[in-house]
């Protein structure tokens, strides 16, 4: 199976601050590669699917860059509303695999 | 507006089964494959498998090769997976997630709400 590799584990961060999630894939996985918001009881939500197109009604403070086996998520300006755990996953092939989560939170 | 809704949580017993329903509605049910996904509690993601809803093909993660059976009732737009020999680091919330073949490649996009599975003696 693909290994995804999340960093960092936590990132805390003021209001208004850019922050910045790296995704990194033991092989290549195209540009096969989504990003997810998950709040606490929740299901994950779609952010990002083929590593930069933004899901219909995302806000445009998140975007997404990379291909190959590196790729990163963006919140170019940090609200309350993203407190959250955020995923990365692959599905350029099955078994589809996630990265171990990033949780954001507000300094 | 696309739904995917789950049946209820469930309490097991080791080595007892389970099965989990999971409705599809606001869209052509044969037209999106269905996967499976689970997290342990405060655990990451874990993909358990997927069944094509147009021919009932599966694939099956290694790990759960021989207890995990996904099947499906296109009559009434339900997926269902069924996980036997039930051990207590199954114990999770199970999610049903639909998958989108024409954003290129087959990308997850909707998530059932998930239904907690508690395995305990």
């Amino acid at each position: 199976d693909i290994q995804m590799t999340q960093s960092p584990s936590i990132v805390s961060a003021s209001v208004g601050d850019r922050v910045t999630i790296t995704c990194r894939a033991s092989q290549t996985v195209s540009r096969w590669l989504a990003w997810y918001q998950q709040k606490p009881g929740k299901a994950p939500d779609l952010l990002i699917y083929s590593s930069s197109t933004l899901e219909a009604g995302v806000p445009s403070r998140f975007s997404g860059s990379g291909s190959g086996t590196e790729f990163t998520l963006t919140i170019s300006s940090l609200q309350p509303d993203d407190v959250a755990t955020y995923y990365c996953q692959q599905y350029n092939t099955y078994s589809w695999t996630f990265g171990q989560g990033t949780k954001v939170e507000i300094k | 507006q696309v739904q995917l809704v789950q049946s209820g949580g469930e309490v097991k017993k080791p080595g007892a089964s389970v099965k989990v329903s999971c409705k599809a509605s606001g869209y052509t049910f044969r037209n999106y494959g269905i996967s499976w996904v689970r997290q342990a509690p405060g655990q990451g993601l874990e993909w358990m498998g997927w069944i094509s809803t147009y021919n009932g093909n599966t694939k099956y993660a290694q790990s759960l090769q021989g207890r995990v059976t996904l099947t499906m009732d296109t009559s009434t737009g339900t997926a269902y997976m069924e996980l036997t020999s039930l051990r207590s680091d199954d114990t999770a919330t199970y999610y049903c997630v639909r998958e989108d073949c024409s954003r290129g490649s087959c990308c997850p996009d909707y998530w059932g709400q998930g239904t907690r599975v508690t395995v305990s003696s």
